[in-house]
């Protein structure tokens, strides 16, 4: 039972251009979302993270939005730059257990 | 270091072996996590430590995996009579008392 579902394994994305990876998840009791970004042979490193208080958090070029309603939040990249080019998850937790990964999706961003 | 430290970084292994990998997670923090990924897969929760309290070991794929933490610091995870599917990097993670979680760099296990 997949709990947090990243169902675009893939996205490529024009230098400059908006990205957005979307991440929908089914457990209502979630209350604190991640977004990890993973390099190829590297372990994954902290992003940005969103609490179920809020429906938005930003810094600099990173945004993530949470709809709870829909149990849905996504991230943005804006501009997308190449080195943001990675394999990109998120994440979800509540009270203080483990994080529950999803998938994963490659961004793929085109010079 | 400041960061999560695991070794070894890459481990060639025969069939039916037993390997250890080792993790130093961050100084205080109380929360060790180990992950693993294998090749075109997301990242599988094998196990949690928190604090005291008794693990959750609710994510070992079979009983050959088993991992402890001593003295509430480093954590070996024990991979006994490894087979070609046990192949993927094992990633261990540590978090202070919230939610953020801090990566170590992984070890990368290859069984032949």
């Amino acid at each position: 039972d997949q709990q947090v579902k990243q169902n675009s394994p893939s996205l490529s994305v024009q230098e400059g251009r908006i990205s957005i990876l979307n991440c929908d998840y089914t457990n209502s009791m979630f209350d604190y979302f991640l977004w990890y970004k993973k390099y190829p042979a590297e372990g994954p490193t902290f992003l940005i993270s969103i609490s179920s208080i809020k429906d938005k958090n930003e810094d600099g070029r990173f945004t993530v939005f949470l709809n709870k309603s829909a149990k849905h939040l996504s991230l943005h990249i804006v501009p997308s730059q190449p080195g943001d080019s990675a394999v990109y998850f998120c994440a979800a937790s509540f009270g203080n257990e483990k994080l529950t990964f999803g998938t994963g999706t490659r961004l793929t961003i085109i010079p | 270091g400041a960061g999560v430290s695991q070794s070894p970084s890459n481990k060639v292994t025969e069939k039916g072996k037993d390997v250890e990998l080792r993790c130093d997670p961050i100084s205080g923090h109380t929360a060790l996590y180990w992950y693993r990924q294998s090749l075109g897969q997301g990242l599988e929760f094998l196990i949690y430590f928190q604090g005291n309290s008794a693990p959750d070991k609710s994510g070992l794929p079979s009983d050959r995996f088993s991992a402890e933490r001593t003295g509430g610091s480093v954590s070996t995870l024990t991979i006994q009579r490894t087979q070609q599917e046990d192949s993927a990097v094992y990633l261990c993670a540590s978090s202070s008392r919230g939610n953020t979680i801090y990566f170590g760099e992984g070890s990368w296990l290859t069984v032949v």
